[in-house]
Formats: structure tokens, C-alpha cells, sequence
């Protein structure tokens, strides 16, 4: 366990559904990021955080998403409209340390299956 | 999006072999990292590597930074049946938003058989 807590491991929905996850990071932690991996393929930058503020989102990041950390603590991603080609794990990950220190730390994903 | 070059894509051992792996990108970065992951679950950090040329080790684990900061491998040593599982390297740069965000391979799925 690492410490970053994701909500919920697992969501089945209907193509055209909303769905929302929550990622709850170490505490100290303030960098924050969201990533998306497919089966067969490493995860994808999806976007960053810095306390509340989004500072960078990738080009995978379609208008249907929206990713929000109030207060700088726990972040939630929306996606709006899903699709099949929706359907992957999408992993939060928090960044404790400095430099040579620093380190990237996952949490266990939340698996979203699009039907 | 951009991914680095990690080979081979699968291996198929015995227990008690070493294993060697490695990534390659066109691009430099300042930081080589590996994680394995075990299925359904992220991926967990075995080891970090900060300086062109380190070699770090984790227990059975070594794995080296390139010196031209384009590549890295990772070694295990001696394999035993709870190695099994997908290795990804990941190259970390810094970007003009000041995230670090980190670019993986696609991986290397590793069986162990007893």
C-alpha cells in the first residue's frame, strides 16, 4: 500500500454515462497527477496538478474530461459521455521529496469498462 | 503519446536466472525510473536512478542510468516465482508547466516458471 487511495477500484457503465473517480493522495503530498493506461501499453500523462491548480493537461484530455483538486487535498476526474475507447485503468499518482529524492508513488487504480 | 522503447516485451525463465531488460529513447531525460506492476494494481516503484552513469541496486534488483541519458536497464538476480509480473521503465523530464511527468515503455512481462 502506498499510501494514494483511489475510489472505486472498479466501474462498469454504459457508453454515453458520466462517471466520476476520486483520488485521495499521501498527505504531505502536493503534486498530483492523473494517468491513463490501456491493456498492453504503460500509462499515459493525462494531467498535473500543483496544490488546486492544474498547471498541464495532456492532449489526451478531451474536452469530455475534467479534472478538479479543491483545496489542494483529494482530486476527482470526470469524464462526460463515455465511450468505449474510454475503457482503461486510470491511475493517480502523488510525488513526495525533492530532486534526487524525489519519487513518484501510484495508487491501485480504478478500472472503468464502458459498455 | 510518446513512449520509450523497452524490450523484450516478454520472458519466459526458469527460476534461479537472471533476467536483463532494458529501455531506450531518442530523447534525454534526467531521471530513469522502475516499477513493476502486479495485475489490477499500479505500479510500484523498485528503484530510481538521478545521475548519468549510476548504478543503483535493491535487493536482487540493479539497474543503471546510460550515460548519454538515453537509456537504463534493470537486472534480477537469481528469479523466484514472485518476480512475475510487468516491468515499465519510465524516463522523467521537466516540462514548461513545471510537472515532471514521467513517459513509460510498454512494459516487459515477466513469467518465472518454478
Amino acid at each position: 500500500d502506498t499510501g494514494v487511495s483511489q475510489d472505486p477500484r472498479h466501474k462498469i457503465t454504459k457508453r454515453g454515462q458520466n462517471v466520476t473517480f476520486r483520488c485521495d493522495p499521501i498527505s504531505e503530498h502536493n503534486r498530483l497527477y492523473w494517468y491513463r493506461q490501456t491493456l498492453g501499453q504503460g500509462p499515459e500523462f493525462l494531467t498535473y496538478f500543483q496544490n488546486e491548480a492544474q498547471l498541464e493537461k495532456s492532449r489526451l484530455l478531451s474536452d469530455r474530461f475534467s479534472a478538479e483538486r479543491p483545496k489542494g487535498s483529494f482530486s476527482t476526474l470526470e469524464i462526460q459521455r463515455t465511450e468505449q475507447g474510454d475503457s482503461a485503468m486510470y491511475l493517480c499518482a502523488t510525488v513526495g521529496g525533492w530532486g534526487t529524492n524525489e519519487k513518484l508513488f501510484f495508487g491501485s487504480g480504478t478500472q472503468l469498462s464502458v459498455l | 503519446g510518446q513512449q520509450l522503447n523497452q524490450s523484450p516485451q516478454s520472458m519466459f525463465i526458469q527460476e534461479g536466472e537472471d533476467v536483463s531488460m532494458n529501455c531506450t529513447s531518442s530523447s534525454i531525460f534526467n531521471t530513469w525510473l522502475w516499477y513493476k506492476q502486479d495485475p489490477g494494481e499500479g505500479p510500484v516503484l523498485l528503484i530510481a536512478l538521478y545521475k548519468a552513469g549510476e548504478l543503483t541496486s535493491n535487493g536482487r534488483l540493479t539497474a543503471q542510468f546510460g550515460i548519454t541519458r538515453k537509456d537504463s536497464f534493470l537486472n534480477i538476480s537469481a528469479s523466484i516465482p514472485s518476480d512475475v509480473g510487468i516491468y515499465f521503465c519510465a524516463g522523467q523530464r521537466r516540462s514548461q508547466g513545471g510537472s515532471e511527468k514521467l513517459v513509460f515503455g510498454k512494459g516487459t512481462k515477466l513469467t518465472v516458471n518454478p
